[in-house]
């Protein structure tokens, strides 16, 4: 079945410090690719998406691009600041064969980024 | 245009009852689908509804439940609950069935005791 690794964090980093959260898929078939963010008490927000190869996502600073050949989606941003600390997920969503509308989600990893 | 809302927010509930959690998706939504997440297993999917019909259901025992109305607003229903189903309930409505996008509300905090 369809299957989402990202690392696990925590991740502390300075404030303008670069940012890299690494996030591999596997899935039966093409799937669309997802970042989602969650801040304290709150439900997940659409952060990026890719639907194809080559694609990138951005989004407030942050960028994904959907790697077919490495089965990868990896979320950058080139400066962080306080207010990006929150917990990240990975996640797609394969439509192939019109019967699975589900979102698969990897582990989440807690940001924190320091003044 | 206003979002996802489930309510309530917060709840508490003792072990062998019963708790009905709703979810109104984005206007003009017609698909809406259910997630709780855990510390331990993340966020895993229940079931997803399209015009009044599940379409999709994640691997939870039967005490879980759902439906969908025909103004796309869905309930769902967990029945003789369990110290284990203790969970923040997550609801996500899609533009249509095919759409890839999810938009999700802010959660039902639920708590058995």
């Amino acid at each position: 079945g369809d299957s989402v690794t990202q690392m696990e964090g925590p991740v502390t980093l300075s404030e303008e410090a670069f940012l890299t959260i690494n996030c591999t898929y596997t899935a039966t078939g093409y799937p669309s690719l997802f970042w989602y963010v969650q801040y304290p008490g709150e439900g997940l927000q659409l952060l990026l998406k890719a639907t194809k190869a080559d694609d990138k996502g951005s989004n407030k600073g942050f960028e994904a691009t959907y790697r077919k050949e490495t089965t990868s989606f990896h979320l950058e941003k080139g400066s962080v600041q306080v207010s990006d600390s929150a917990v990240y997920f990975c996640a797609l969503r394969d439509l192939s064969g019109g019967s699975n509308y589900k979102l698969t989600f990897g582990k989440g990893t807690l940001l924190t980024v320091n003044p | 245009k206003a979002g996802v809302t489930q309510t309530p927010r917060y709840l508490i509930k003792t072990r062998g009852q019963q708790v009905t959690l709703s979810c109104s998706p984005i206007s003009g939504h017609r698909s809406v689908s259910w997630y709780q997440q855990t510390p331990g297993q993340g966020l895993q999917f229940l079931f997803e509804y399209f015009s009044e019909t599940q379409r999709n259901k994640g691997n939870f025992p039967g005490r879980f439940s759902g439906r969908q109305f025909s103004n796309s607003r869905s309930e769902m229903n967990v029945s003789t609950l369990e110290l284990g189903d203790s969970a923040l309930y997550l609801c996500a409505s899609s533009p249509l069935g095919t759409t890839t996008e999810a938009f999700f509300g802010q959660g039902t905090r639920l708590t058995v005791v």
